[in-house]
Order: C-alpha cells, then sequence, then structure tokens
C-alpha cells in the first residue's frame, strides 16, 4: 500500500509567520509530488507541485522535496489569514501516473 | 474557459437506495478521474479513465460502485445499493492528457452524498 502521511494538525500559526507543512511518502518510484489547498466545504486547488530535489519558489510558497529521504514540505512565508484551509500533499506514481493524497494538515492563521 | 462540472450538488438518500452523479469535464481533457473524500480525510481515487478506457478501478468496490465514460467526454458514477459508509463528498478531476509527470488536476465542487 503506497501510502502518503501529513500531520492532521491544527497547525495555528500568527498572521505574518511562516508556517511549515509536511509530508512523506513510502513509494521510492514516486516522481513528482503536489500541494492542494481546500477550503472547507471547497474542492481541492492546486498551488505547488515539485520533481526534482530541492527548493520551489512560488511568491509566499516554497516547496521542498528530498527524494533520499522521502519527504516533501511546503513553507507559506507572511502567513495571511486567508491562508487558512486544509492542505493536501499528494503524490504521483506508477506508469498511469495516479495520485495519492496524505490527508490533510488543516491550518489556522490568527489575525 | 469553463470548469469541471458535476450535478447534483447534494444529494440524500437511505440506505440500499441507488444515486447516480454526473460528471463534464474541461474541454479537451481526455482524463477523468472520480474520488471519493471522506470528512477528515483526503480524496482517494476511485477509477480514472483515459478517453472511455478505464486506466485504474483498483480502488472502486466493484460489487456496488459502477462508472462509465461511454464517449469519451462526460462520465457518470452509480452507487448501487448505498451503505451508510459511501457517505462522502464525490469528487470528479479532468486533466489534460496522461504520460506526463506534471499533469495538473483540476477538480470539480464535487457531490456531497448523505446515506441515511
Amino acid at each position: 500500500q503506497k501510502e502518503v502521511e501529513q500531520n492532521s494538525g491544527p497547525l495555528s500559526v500568527p498572521e505574518g509567520a511562516i508556517a511549515s507543512l509536511n509530508c512523506t511518502y513510502s513509494d521510492r518510484g514516486s516522481q513528482s509530488f503536489f500541494w492542494y489547498r481546500q477550503y472547507s466545504g471547497k474542492s481541492p486547488e492546486l498551488i505547488m507541485f515539485i520533481y526534482s530535489n530541492g527548493d520551489k519558489e512560488d511568491g509566499r510558497f516554497t516547496a521542498q522535496l528530498n527524494k533520499a529521504s522521502q519527504y516533501v514540505s511546503l513553507l507559506i512565508r507572511d502567513s495571511q489569514p486567508s491562508d487558512s484551509a486544509t492542505y493536501l500533499c499528494a503524490v504521483n506514481t506508477g506508469s498511469n501516473y495516479k495520485l495519492t493524497f496524505g490527508k490533510g494538515t488543516l491550518l489556522t492563521v490568527n489575525p | 474557459e469553463a470548469g469541471v462540472a458535476q450535478s447534483p450538488r447534494y444529494k440524500i438518500i437511505e440506505k440500499r437506495q441507488s444515486v447516480a452523479f454526473w460528471c463534464n469535464p474541461i474541454s479537451g481533457h481526455a482524463t477523468l478521474y472520480w474520488y471519493q473524500q471522506i470528512l477528515g480525510q483526503g480524496p482517494k481515487l476511485l477509477i480514472q479513465f483515459q478517453n472511455n478506457g478505464v486506466v485504474d478501478d483498483s480502488q472502486l468496490p466493484k460489487d456496488r460502485f459502477s462508472a462509465e465514460r461511454l464517449k469519451g467526454v462526460d462520465s457518470t458514477l452509480k452507487i448501487q445499493p448505498a451503505k451508510l459508509e459511501d457517505s462522502a463528498v464525490y469528487l470528479c478531476a479532468s486533466s489534460l492528457m496522461l504520460g506526463k509527470s506534471y499533469n495538473e488536476q483540476f477538480f470539480g465542487p464535487g457531490t456531497r452524498l448523505t446515506v441515511l
């Protein structure tokens, strides 16, 4: 069973702080990694993807990938109350590029 | 560009009844996915279509769930008979093509199913 593990939280940070979200995966053959944001009652929306070791930055978001440790993270700088949501880590594996999701981490940014 | 459309948005049924959900993907998207998301969990893939062929249905409970995408465009997911544990949000997603490691999936608004 290929698994994706996330700390379910909730993770609470003050406005303006850095939020750090973590994810580990079990399948060493995993090829690409995605972070989705899901607001309560809404569907997931893609915010970042990464497939090479190292860091990838997009505005206030930075994704970090370490394939040797089977670890991927998402940093949110200058957190805003509008960032309050559940963040889902998803891993793409296999020849059909099936996505396996973690349970998600609930982030709350306090004004 | 119109997004992924799903209907109905909400459905309440009693156990042992049947229910069907409909999905229309983004125009031109060859790959269509149905996910089940139980409260507090991440989406779980039920079935993946490439055009009108099934790519992966390994997690579809085939004794009660069925899905089709006859003309390679829209799709229906059916549950017959429903159980209490089928209460969840059913998400449809589509992507442009298979065979690329980066292949963004776009999600529809979902159908929230409650089984009483």
